[in-house]
């Protein structure tokens, strides 16, 4: 069974580092693109961006570009989200999701989410 | 303000009928891009529902169906049940903005 299993909760300081992660099984990792989405308390979903790890090719949305950082390591299946430094405003659910074909086509697998808490 | 426009909610009573807008513009579902139908449950993440505007994965009863017609698209769901009380998101892709993804404000079901 496919499955996207996502590092856990995190309670961070402002101005710190993170990075969580996102480690695909039950299918080839290298094929299918993975996405990255942010749901503030109580708001909608957020479309971040995406990564190919067969190439690494990325994509931001433009209201992430420069805030984030999505990587991938094909050879343990598992994609990440980073920040140099956290502010308040990055506490959410973030959540990765396998794309079923190219960037055009729907989620078919999410990941459970990490919970990310920026607080003082 | 999302690139994608849903109304913040809808309700019906058990066994009618619901639809859901999503409307866009030009360069995401106007286009021609694929409009996706995501349900999220109250603290789970989310499920995709419809896929390629009007395909169901396994699974998705047939109660639920999507359409496309122009800059728009809707889901619809018949004989409503309890259980479909969720926030329902529509996501397509849209050319201008650097090949990104573009998510729907989520509309909030409410079972009556």
């Amino acid at each position: 069974e496919v499955q996207l299993v996502q590092s856990g909760a995190e309670v961070k300081k402002p101005g710190e580092s993170l990075k969580i992660s996102c480690k695909g099984s039950a299918y080839i990792f290298t094929n299918y693109w993975i996405g990255w989405v942010r749901q503030m308390p109580g708001k909608g979903l957020e479309w971040m961006g995406i990564i190919y790890p067969g190439d690494s090719d990325t994509r931001y949305s433009p209201s992430f570009q420069g805030q984030v950082t999505i990587s991938a390591d094909k050879s343990i299946s598992t994609a990440y989200l980073q920040w140099s430094s956290l502010k308040a405003s990055d506490t959410a659910m973030y959540y990765c999701a396998r794309y079923q074909g190219g960037p055009v086509a729907g989620n078919d697998y999410w990941g459970q989410g990490t919970l990310v808490t920026v607080s003082s | 303000q999302s690139v994608l426009t849903q109304p913040p909610s809808v309700s019906g009573a058990p066994g009618q009928r619901v639809t859901i807008s999503c409307t866009g513009s030009s360069s995401n579902i106007g286009a021609g891009y694929d409009v996706h139908w995501y349900q999220q449950l109250p603290g789970t993440a989310p499920k995709l529902l419809i896929y390629g505007n009007s395909n169901r994965p396994s699974g998705v009863p047939d109660r639920f169906s999507g359409s496309k017609s122009g800059t728009s698209a809707s889901l619809a769901i018949t004989g409503l049940q309890a259980e479909d009380e969720a926030d329902y998101y529509c996501q397509s892709y849209d050319s201008s903005l650097s090949g990104s993804n573009v998510f729907g404000g989520g509309t909030k079901l409410t079972v009556l």
